[in-house]
């Protein structure tokens, strides 16, 4: 599986867009894209997954480029509430194993 | 709420108690994991059950022992643990074990003393 790098940590301005960015040079044609992110305390929350489409739910949308090396996972209007450290993960679909691996993620302070 | 829940949500137990994890799932799916987070470490698989049948046990010591009575509900069952097991202890549930898309508890915050 593909290895993913994340930046440390990022700010954000309350009511801006959090454009988190997520390396992945190395992603094989049948590895998703997938995010989720841990807010203080809480289990991991699933966020969004793609494959080679940009992709938008109620949540994000995630923007991946046409190479697939690198992806960008877009608040369009931060909260408070999306302080939390965020995952990207490369994983092949349709796998025998559902076992997420997370690396270190971005943690993602929205300040007012 | 992700439709998982998890008790206790805080435990702590000397290292010669012996104390069980449950999580139950509302959601309909025939998958559940266990993972171990640890301060300042990256989440850490250790069981995944599909259809109550354990499929994957990721070097786990046998001082864990995990049980799946049917597909709604997952324990986890601790005896003589050692304070570097302190961590919190995050039950999932995703459709099928191929599946990615999971949806986590919040988590049992244990403490060994």
């Amino acid at each position: 599986d593909a290895k993913t790098t994340q930046p440390p940590s990022m700010d954000c301005a309350e009511g801006r867009a959090a454009n988190l960015p997520c390396n992945h040079s190395t992603i094989s044609g049948n590895e998703y894209v997938y995010w989720y992110r841990q807010i203080h305390s809480q289990g991991p929350q699933y966020i969004i997954h793609g494959l080679k489409n940009n992709e938008t739910n109620e949540m994000a949308s995630l923007i991946i480029t046409e190479d697939r090396k690198s992806s960008t996972l877009i608040l369009p209007h931060a909260t408070l509430r999306d302080t939390a450290v965020y995952y990207c993960i490369a994983r092949r679909g349709g796998g025998s194993q559902g076992n997420l691996i997370f690396g270190k993620g971005t943690k993602l302070s929205v300040k007012p | 709420e992700t439709g998982v829940t998890q008790t206790p949500r805080h435990l702590v137990m000397g290292m010669t108690n012996k104390k069980s994890l449950k999580c139950e799932q509302h959601l309909g799916h025939n998958a559940m994991y266990w993972y171990k987070q640890s301060a300042k470490k990256p989440l850490e698989l250790m069981f995944v059950y599909s259809l109550e049948e354990r499929v994957e046990n990721n070097s786990v010591p046998s001082r864990f022992s995990p049980e799946c009575p049917n597909s709604s509900h997952l324990f986890l069952h601790l005896h003589t643990l050692q304070p570097e097991d302190s961590a919190l202890y995050l039950c999932a549930s995703s459709q099928d074990q191929r599946s990615y898309e999971q949806y986590f508890g919040p988590g049992t915050r244990l403490t060994v003393t």
